[in-house]
């Protein structure tokens, strides 16, 4: 079945280094990609998404390109802030009758200022 | 808007008891979902609704009682909790079906089975 693989945390960075989290999925179809982020005690938020293959989805200075030819959707930002701390999940959906989103494990991100 | 409400935040319960996970929106949402969160699986999803009255199992449907009789609330039923069952549950809503229906998420329930 569909599935999301995304590279294990934690993932520790100093305030304004680079940060890449590597998504990689499986699926069947054609399926629609999106970052979800999980600040400390709230529940998940959409952060980005893209619905085709070359789509870049942009939010909050954060991007990801969806590849199909490398299945990858990898979140990116130039210079992270120590409010960027949080858990990162890749998750796809293919848009059926269930609506369900298949997730990732989660990467916790934290910035030290 | 008080967007996606779940209560209680924490829960500990006994094998064997039974309890209910409150999900509320106020948007106006037709679509609405449970999932569960484990460590190092993820979120799966347990069951969903379409609409008032209509329920449908999700992946993980075992020992969850669902019903959705107004659009607003989605009450989760754990009829006989088991440590199995010991998870962080999320509730989830979108204005229908379709990935351009941006899903919006509760701030999730820690619920342990001892």
């Amino acid at each position: 079945g569909d599935s999301v693989t995304q590279m294990e945390g934690p993932v520790t960075l100093s305030e304004e280094a680079f940060l890449t989290i590597n998504c990689t999925y499986t699926a069947t179809g054609y399926p629609s990609l999106f970052w979800y982020v999980q600040y400390p005690g709230e529940g998940l938020q959409l952060l980005l998404k893209a619905t085709k293959a070359d789509d870049k989805g942009s939010n909050k200075g954060f991007e990801a390109t969806y590849r199909k030819e490398t299945t990858s959707f990898h979140l990116e930002k130039g210079s992270v802030q120590v409010s960027d701390s949080a858990v990162y999940f890749c998750a796809l959906s293919d848009g059926g009758a269930t609506n369900k989103l298949i997730f990732g494990t989660g990467t916790l991100l934290a910035v030290q200022p | 808007n008080a967007g996606v409400t779940q209560t209680p935040k924490f829960q500990v319960l006994k094998t064997g008891q039974s309890m209910t996970l409150q999900c509320a929106q106020d948007m106006n949402h037709e679509y609405m979902s449970w999932y569960r969160q484990d460590p190092g699986m993820g979120l799966r999803l347990i069951h969903y609704s379409v609409g008032a009255g209509i329920t449908d199992q999700g992946e993980v449907p075992n020992g969850y009682n669902v019903s959705r009789s107004t659009t607003e609330d989605f009450p989760l039923r754990l009829l006989s909790a088991a440590p199995s069952q010991t998870s962080v549950y999320f509730c989830a809503s979108s204005y229908n079906t379709g990935v351009n229906n941006e899903q919006f998420f509760g701030p999730g329930t820690r619920l342990t089975v001892l």
